[in-house]
């Protein structure tokens, strides 16, 4: 069964340091879809990306990258020089593509506080 | 273009009452979905409807339902409410088949139910 893991529950960073947060996953399927959320205390879950199993290149999108690394199922994302507004919950979810439709696994979430 | 669409945002309801969570999907999506997000459980997965036809289901008891209609909008219903029905409710929708195809999933903001 598909599982994903996010072991940071919290971090707490002051505002322009770097900050990753990792992400690991388990699926028996080749075919696969990695996704980061940002949900801010609104509820909402906000897009931040998607990336496909069968493409391991690594994205830069502003102040925001991702490390996807199949040989250690890992989908690590990391913010540059934070700010006070990329404080929110991020999320690391999983869909399967023997799967029939759309059904993500989310991980427990990572809380992340950025201080002034 | 307008996001995912929930109503009602916030709700209080009765041990044993029933509840109804609407939600009109991005113009042009076929598939939606329901999350359920509570702090004990995190996010789960709840069903997915497409074209009218449930595609796919969580492990959740009969209580839980939900229906398409043929413009896409959905509605989830919950019967007989417990306490620990409390919970924020999200909806998401994509453009046909969600993650399984590689479709972005898109969240709306979620209704927050209250069960006392």
């Amino acid at each position: 069964a598909q599982k994903v893991t996010q072991a940071q529950t919290e971090i707490s960073v002051v505002e322009k340091e770097d900050v990753t947060l990792d992400c690991v996953y388990e699926t028996r399927d080749t075919t696969y879809y990695l996704f980061w959320y940002k949900q801010p205390p609104s509820g909402e879950l906000v897009f931040l990306i998607r990336r496909n199993s069968f493409d391991e290149q690594n994205e830069i999108s502003g102040r925001y990258s991702w490390n996807f690394q199949k040989s250690t199922s890992s989908f690590n994302f990391t913010i540059t020089a934070s700010q006070v507004v990329d404080s929110a919950v991020y999320f690391c979810a999983l869909s399967e593509a023997r799967q029939s439709g759309s059904r993500l696994t989310f991980g427990e979430g990572t809380q992340l506080t950025v201080n002034p | 273009k307008a996001g995912v669409t929930q109503t009602p945002r916030y709700l209080i309801k009765t041990r044993g009452q029933q509840v109804t969570l609407s939600c009109s999907p991005i113009s042009g999506h076929r598939s939606v979905s329901w999350y359920q997000q509570t702090p004990g459980q995190g996010l789960q997965f709840l069903f997915e409807y497409f074209s009218e036809t449930q595609r796919n289901k969580g492990n959740f008891p009969g209580r839980f339902s939900g229906r398409q209609f043929s413009n896409s909008r959905s509605e989830m219903n919950v019967s007989t409410l417990e306490l620990g029905d409390s919970a924020l409710y999200l909806c998401a929708s994509s453009l046909v088949g969600g993650g399984s195809s590689g479709n972005t999933i898109y969240f709306g903001e979620g209704s927050w139910l209250t069960v006392v």
